[in-house]
């Protein structure tokens, strides 16, 4: 069975460029999550969607930062226009739901901002 | 949610047994600990997860005294493809909750 996928791997951009990051969950997944891990840390979350429904995005920067989950699958993360702070790996995660709250991360995007 | 404290760093040899013990003083009664791993360069995996007592599967056990303030992880016979980072988390029995990581602990092995 397939992972989590995402894609790009690797992303390297100059400042105030716009970038888009695309997860592809776990089929039969309805819980997606982006998160963001900067060096040495642990993952931040950014949001949460059940199915295509944004549930949790109380830690997104909603002045560059927006994400899509239009058929309760696939989502996208975007930024526009992407700062020199936002130098992260973008990991997207999935979970069944329901009383099963373990999550699988894909591997992440690797942001470099120039 | 219940914040963790677990060593920044850890050393071991190849072979012995590692033990990674995170405090979590505010448990909570509806709460579990979950341990995840992370390799560079891949997202964190889950490796056990536990509410009390002692919970053991083929990677790890994870052992909880019955306060539940703290716990410990303990991988048999580590191996160098066990360096990696160990998240504690304490998650909420509601299904679907985000994760708090903290910073967590990365693990050594040498040969």
């Amino acid at each position: 069975e397939a992972g989590v996928v995402q894609s790009p791997r690797y992303k390297i951009i100059e400042k105030k460029q716009p970038v888009a990051f695309w997860c592809n969950p776990i089929s039969g997944h309805n819980t997606l999550y982006w998160y963001l891990q900067n060096l040495g840390q642990g993952p931040e979350l950014l949001i949460r969607y059940e199915n295509e429904e944004a549930v949790d995005d109380s830690q997104l920067p909603k002045d560059r930062f927006s994400a899509e989950r239009l058929k309760g699958v696939d989502s996208t993360l975007k930024i526009q226009p992407a700062e020199l702070g936002d130098s992260a790996v973008y990991l997207c995660a999935s979970s069944l739901g329901g009383d099963n709250n373990e999550q699988f991360f894909g591997p992440g995007t690797r942001l470099t901002v120039l | 949610l219940a914040k963790t404290t677990q060593p920044i760093s850890m050393d071991s040899y190849e072979g012995q047994e590692v033990n990674i013990t995170c405090s979590h003083n505010n448990i909570a009664t509806n709460d579990y600990i979950t341990w995840y791993q992370q390799f560079p360069s891949q997202g964190p995996r889950f490796i056990i997860q536990g509410y009390k007592t002692k919970v053991t599967n083929e990677v790890a056990s994870l052992f909880i005294p019955a306060d539940r303030k703290s716990s410990t992880l303990s991988l048999p016979r580590v191996s160098l493809s066990d360096t990696a980072v160990y998240y504690c988390l304490v998650v909420r029995n509601s299904g679907n909750t985000p994760l708090v990581f903290g910073k967590g602990t990365r693990l050594s092995v040498i040969a």
